[in-house]
C-alpha cells in the first residue's frame, strides 16, 4: 500500500520567518511523483510545488522549496520570508500507478 | 482558475434518499479523483478513474460509486445516504502525464440527517 504521512498536525511561525513542514511516504516504486498542495480556508486546494522522483535537483518556486531525500523517502517543505497569505492547511502529496494519495495534512498559521 | 465544478455546494439530505453528487471539469483530464475529506482535514481517496469506461476503488472502502461515461463527466452516487456519510467530498481531475497537477473543484459538503 502507498502511504503518506505528515507527523505535525499544526505548525505556526512568525511573520517572514521561515518553516519547514514535513513529510515521509512509503512506495516499493521507483517511478513516482512528489507534491505539496495547499487549502487555504473555505477555498480550493491549489498546487505549491511538484517533483520527480528521477530528479536529484530539489525543486525551487519563488519562496517555496522542497528538501527530497530519496533514501529515507521524505519530502519536506521550506517556506521563506512567510507572509500572512500562506496560511492555511498544507498536503503532502504522491503519484504512483495514477492513484494520488495525500498525508493527514499539516495546518500553518502566521503570527504578525 | 480551474475548469472543474461541483454540485451541489452544500446538501442536507435526509436518511436513506439517493444522492448524486455532480463533478464535471472542461480541461479535457483523462484522470479524474473524489476524495472525502473528515473533520481533521484529512483526505482519502474513495474513487479514481484514469479514463471513460475505467473507474477504480480507492484506498478507503466507500458505499458510494461512480461512474465514467463521459471524459468530462464523473458523478458520485450514495443508494441509500446514512449520517456516517456526513463529510466533504472533493473531486480532483489532471492529465495523464504523471507530473502534472491536479485540479480541485469547491467541493461538496453533505450533512445526512
Amino acid at each position: 500500500a502507498q502511504t503518506v504521512t505528515q507527523s505535525q498536525p499544526e505548525m505556526s511561525v512568525q511573520e517572514a520567518e521561515t518553516v519547514t513542514l514535513s513529510c515521509t511516504y512509503d512506495t516499493s516504486e521507483s517511478d513516482y511523483y512528489l507534491f505539496w498542495y495547499k487549502q487555504p480556508p473555505s477555498r480550493q486546494m491549489i498546487l505549491v510545488i511538484r517533483q520527480e522522483a528521477y530528479k536529484q535537483q530539489n525543486a525551487t518556486e519563488n519562496r517555496f522549496s522542497v528538501n527530497f531525500q530519496k533514501a529515507a523517502k521524505s519530502f519536506s517543505l521550506k517556506i521563506s520570508d512567510s507572509q500572512l497569505g500562506d496560511a492555511a492547511m498544507y498536503f503532502c502529496a504522491c503519484l504512483r500507478a495514477q492513484k494520488l494519495v495525500f498525508g493527514q495534512g499539516t495546518r500553518l498559521t502566521i503570527n504578525p | 482558475e480551474a475548469d472543474i465544478y461541483q454540485t451541489p455546494r452544500y446538501l442536507v439530505i435526509g436518511t436513506g434518499k439517493k444522492i448524486t453528487l455532480e463533478c464535471s471539469q472542461t480541461m479535457g483530464h483523462d484522470k479524474m479523483y473524489w476524495y472525502q475529506q473528515d473533520p481533521g482535514m484529512e483526505l482519502h481517496l474513495i474513487h479514481y478513474s484514469y479514463g471513460v469506461n475505467s473507474t477504480e476503488k480507492g484506498d478507503l472502502s466507500s458505499e458510494s460509486t461512480v461512474s465514467r461515461i463521459r471524459t468530462e463527466h464523473f458523478p458520485l452516487t450514495l443508494e441509500s445516504a446514512r449520517p456516517s456519510h456526513t463529510s466533504q467530498y472533493l473531486c480532483a481531475s489532471s492529465e495523464w502525464a504523471g507530473n502534472t497537477e491536479a485540479f480541485f473543484g469547491q467541493g461538496t459538503r453533505l450533512t445526512v440527517v
